[in-house]
């Protein structure tokens, strides 16, 4: 089946300071990729869409001048939180796509981010 | 299914007895639904898809149940195992939306006792 790998795993950061998360399709190209935020206990939410080569697609209420998302090849879109303070606090799923059509979508393993 | 500000519901079975998670979903033109589970701190992971052309659909231990017109979609696991212990997600792909763009429900914490 399709791989999605999300780096890092876990990540603590200092309050002001940025952090990179990385999704990367390992075995076929992902035309679009998906960030979803999911706080404990609670469901995915949509942050915002990645389509290779153009601009991310944010859902309503997310901040792209927080949430900077770059989708620069087929198989590699980073999410960068920029000047992270203790409230984005949260654990971020990327999901990975290669039709235009209905298809499932593949996820990464998540990454666990602490802002202290 | 809207989830926001809401807790997360739990389903406790015995170990060996069927379990049966429900999901109503919102958007009456999503024609493409899945069911993912989620261990603690990893990602979702897929469990079994229908499209809104089937009302069942099944797959190794687990069918999932599609009624259109009450916007319901059920799963059902036979045998629950301890294995089986986590949170069930089903998602829908709306219609006209970019594939594998899905929105979620609220999710159900399935718990098995042995």
């Amino acid at each position: 089946g399709a791989v999605v790998s999300q780096h890092p795993s876990r990540v603590i950061c200092k309050s002001g300071t940025s952090v990179k998360i990385e999704c990367r399709s390992l075995d076929f190209q992902a035309t679009t990729m998906f960030w979803y935020r999911q706080f404990p206990k609670k469901s995915l939410m949509l942050m915002a869409t990645s389509n290779e080569g153009s601009k991310a697609t944010y859902e309503q209420g997310v901040e792209k001048d927080k949430f900077l998302i770059n989708h620069a090849s087929l198989t590699l879109s980073t999410l960068t939180v920029t000047s992270a303070h203790p409230e984005d606090s949260s654990f971020y799923i990327c999901s990975a796509s290669w039709t235009g059509g209905d298809t499932e979508a593949f996820f990464g393993q998540g990454t666990r981010l602490t802002v202290v | 299914g809207e989830s926001v500000g809401l807790h997360l519901p739990t389903l406790s079975v015995q170990e060996g007895d069927n379990s049966i998670i429900n999901c109503a979903y919102s958007n009456s033109a999503s024609d493409y639904f899945i069911w993912y589970k989620q261990e603690s701190g990893k990602g979702p992971q897929f469990i079994i898809d229908i499209r809104s052309n089937m009302d069942k659909r099944q797959g190794q231990r687990v069918t999932v149940l599609l009624n259109k017109t009450v916007k319901h979609l059920s799963l059902q696991i036979a045998a629950t195992q301890p294995g089986d212990s986590a949170v069930y997600f089903c998602a829908e792909n709306g219609r006209g939306n970019q594939g594998g763009k899905l929105i979620f429900g609220q999710g159900t914490e399935l718990s098995v006792k042995p």
